[in-house]
């Protein structure tokens, strides 16, 4: 299985801090993704990061990709309370028309 | 705008008894239409994906089937549900997942007594 695999399984941070969620996955792929799942939701896709591209940025959202590691990271700078959810990495297979979610890493920014 | 709906948003059935959850998006055509079910503080589970009318392809062999009657509709049913099909089941489609993420429904809650 290509599942990816977020560490860490949870991570408890204060308000303002920085949030560092890392995923890895086993086979190639054409991209990463990453989603967010509030509690008892479906999930938002933030941000599409392509198996060519090393970093991306969206707003207060900083991805990295190293295809050579098989991993990516999740940087979230200046953690609000309302960033508190579920942080899923999910990859694509080549040539598949699916994608493969980890376990997530369960993500709360304390007032 | 591409919207996704997904229903009943909780569900309670006994052991053995059917289930038909119904998917649709509007606003788009021929996407390709997704069944993922998440179990309680865990990650994602595909059971089924459709990449057209008719086309189901199966990743679980399990105790539930799929089907997609239209092009913007996509079922999940059972004959005679277990206790272990509870979870929370998810809709999802995209126009392409090689370059575009998935857009999720909202979620069904089923817990079977």
């Amino acid at each position: 299985s290509q599942q990816g695999e977020e560490d860490p399984q949870a991570l408890s941070i204060q308000e303002g801090e920085n949030a560092t969620m890392n995923c890895s996955y086993k086979t190639s792929i054409n991209n990463l993704q990453w989603y967010r799942q509030n509690s008892g939701r479906g999930l938002v896709h933030l941000i599409l990061i392509r198996s060519n591209e090393r970093e991306k940025h969206s707003g207060r959202l900083r991805v990295t990709l190293d295809t050579s590691k098989k991993s990516s990271s999740l940087l979230i700078t200046a953690s609000r309370a309302a960033d508190t959810a579920s942080y899923f990495c999910a990859t694509d297979a080549q040539g598949a028309q699916k994608l493969v979610f980890g376990q997530g890493t369960r993500l709360t920014i304390n007032p | 705008s591409q919207t996704i709906h997904q229903w009943p948003a909780t569900l309670v059935q006994p052991v053995g008894s059917p289930l038909s959850l119904e998917c649709t998006v509007e606003g788009t055509s021929n996407p390709n239409l997704y069944w993922y079910r998440q179990a309680a503080g865990r990650g994602l589970q595909l059971l089924f994906y459709s990449v057209g009318i008719g086309q189901i392809s199966s990743e679980v062999p399990q105790n539930l089937s799929a089907s997609r009657p239209q092009d913007r509709q996509f079922i999940l049913s059972s004959k005679k549900l277990l206790l272990s099909d509870s979870g929370f089941y998810l809709c999802a489609w995209s126009v392409d997942p090689a370059g575009y993420g998935y857009t999720f429904g909202s979620g069904t809650r089923l817990t079977v007594v």
